[in-house]
């Protein structure tokens, strides 16, 4: 089972520059998360999504756009990236319903300079 | 704003010993997870507690949660080298949000040999 795969795995940009992390998954789980890991900040929710075609703000929103076009795919945007922007980006899943945990993905490490 | 404090926040022993790390809050939660993070991978969920006072064991680990449901702990027996990571304690109100976990900062854990 590949559960949740992201996509890049590490990835530096340029300020200014623009780019658009992937998340997959085949659980066929509800809802998805898009999640920054920062030292001493844990994990921040930025944007999540109950299910296909719907999208919500999460804890730290600004600076990034989410889509929801089919099921199994939630995808990050940074349209214009930023250094404040440099972090490890988690997706996460799970399915409808209480009590189950999050599936997490093994991270996207972006770097902005 | 709900927050749960981990503590302590970093934890460096020898094999063998036993440890606690604590998961508190002011604020009651319909149910608390544990988490296990790896460097360079995603948090990986270890168990789910619901019901106050309620006791887990996974092998060498035991989750508790606190009969109010404000605060968990996680106690590892012996512990060993394989036991290092980040644990993650993250919490749920199903009846203030979608259900979207809030997570404590983590406690960093290092056995050594």
């Amino acid at each position: 089972n590949a559960g949740v795969t992201q996509t890049p795995k590490f990835r530096v940009l340029k300020t200014g520059q623009s780019m658009t992390l992937l998340c997959a998954q085949d659980m066929n789980h509800e809802y998805m998360y898009w999640y920054r890991q920062d030292p001493g900040m844990g994990l921040r929710l930025i944007h999540y999504s109950v299910g296909e075609g719907t999208t919500a703000k999460g804890e730290v929103p600004d600076g990034y756009n989410v889509s929801r076009l089919k099921k199994q795919n939630f995808l990050l945007g940074l349209e214009s990236a930023a250094p404040s922007q440099t972090s490890v980006y988690f997706c996460a899943s799970r399915p409808r319903g209480a009590g189950y945990g999050y599936t997490f993905g093994s991270g996207t490490r972006l770097t902005v300079v | 704003t709900q927050l749960l404090e981990q503590s302590p926040q970093f934890l460096s022993i020898q094999e063998g010993e036993n440890l606690t790390v604590y998961c508190n809050s002011s604020s009651v939660f319909s149910s608390l997870q544990w988490y296990r993070q790896e460097p360079g991978e995603g948090p990986v969920l270890l168990v789910t507690v619901v019901t106050g006072g309620e006791v887990k064991k996974l092998k060498r680990l035991t989750f508790q949660f606190g009969d109010a449901r404000k605060d968990s702990s996680l106690h590892i027996t012996a512990a060993q080298p394989g036991d290092t990571g980040l644990y993650l304690c993250a919490g749920v109100n199903y009846g203030g949000s979608q259900g979207n976990l809030i997570f404590g900062k983590g406690t960093k854990l290092s056995v050594k040999p």
